[in-house]
């Protein structure tokens, strides 16, 4: 069954610094969503991207934060100047479109800002 | 806005015993429901998911759920626990023009032997 892939993993990095998160979403698929979860806390919408821009940010998704599908698999997260409290695990998920889609998730990139 | 409610952020059963999931949702308009399952260290996987066709809904590992307007809930149950279903279990609503999705706090199952 096609799946949605996410690396790194797990990815540490310094505060201030740049980070990009990847994601491999399912190769059909025409929507596009990174979410995170605050260790302890519930799992919250970053971003949506359909036809090569996004569709809806929440409050969190702030200058600092953008999304970009570089080729036609990839979809990435980047986030320009670390701060502590971004550290978190960072979902990304896919689904075909359509209210009554599933989206399909990956198993996230545990971000560790130091 | 739409929302969803979890009630009790743990829920211990033994093995065997009824698991009883509770959610509650907010919306002005019929919503798109969604139970997904968390083991450790993984990803959100969907269970099942409420789209007006069936109250209720079958979805994998057993579970189901039922939607309830009068209660304006979409409760997870399943029969008979068994310890490969301790598990983190979320309830959500698809919202917005691109059907973000909205997520309770979670309930952590526990099955005891």
């Amino acid at each position: 069954e096609p799946e949605v892939t996410q690396t790194p993993s797990h990815q540490v990095t310094q505060m201030g610094q740049e980070v990009i998160l990847r994601c491999v979403p399912i190769s059909n698929h025409l929507y596009f969503y990174w979410y995170r979860q605050i260790l302890g806390q519930k799992v919250e919408f970053l971003v949506s991207f359909y036809n090569n821009e996004i569709s809806e940010k929440s409050e969190i998704f702030d200058d600092q934060f953008s999304v970009e599908r570089p080729d036609g698999s990839n979809f990435t997260l980047k986030i320009r100047s670390t701060k502590l409290e971004d550290s978190a695990m960072y979902f990304c998920a896919s689904s075909e479109g359509g209210s009554a889609q599933p989206q399909h998730f990956g198993d996230g990139t545990r971000l560790s800002i130091l | 806005a739409q929302s969803v409610t979890q009630l009790g952020s743990h829920v211990s059963v033994s093995e065997g015993a009824l698991v009883l999931l509770r959610c509650n949702y907010s919306s002005s308009v019929p919503p798109y429901l969604f139970w997904y399952v968390q083991y450790p260290n993984q990803g959100l996987q969907l269970l099942l998911k409420y789209t007006s066709a069936a109250t209720l809904v079958k979805g994998i590992n057993g579970f189901e759920a039922e939607f309830k307007k009068s209660e304006t809930s979409f409760h997870l149950t399943k029969p008979s626990a068994h310890m490969s279903d301790a598990a983190e279990y979320f309830c959500a609503v698809g919202v917005g023009i691109s059907d973000k999705l909205i997520f309770g706090t979670g309930t952590r199952l526990q099955v005891f032997p």
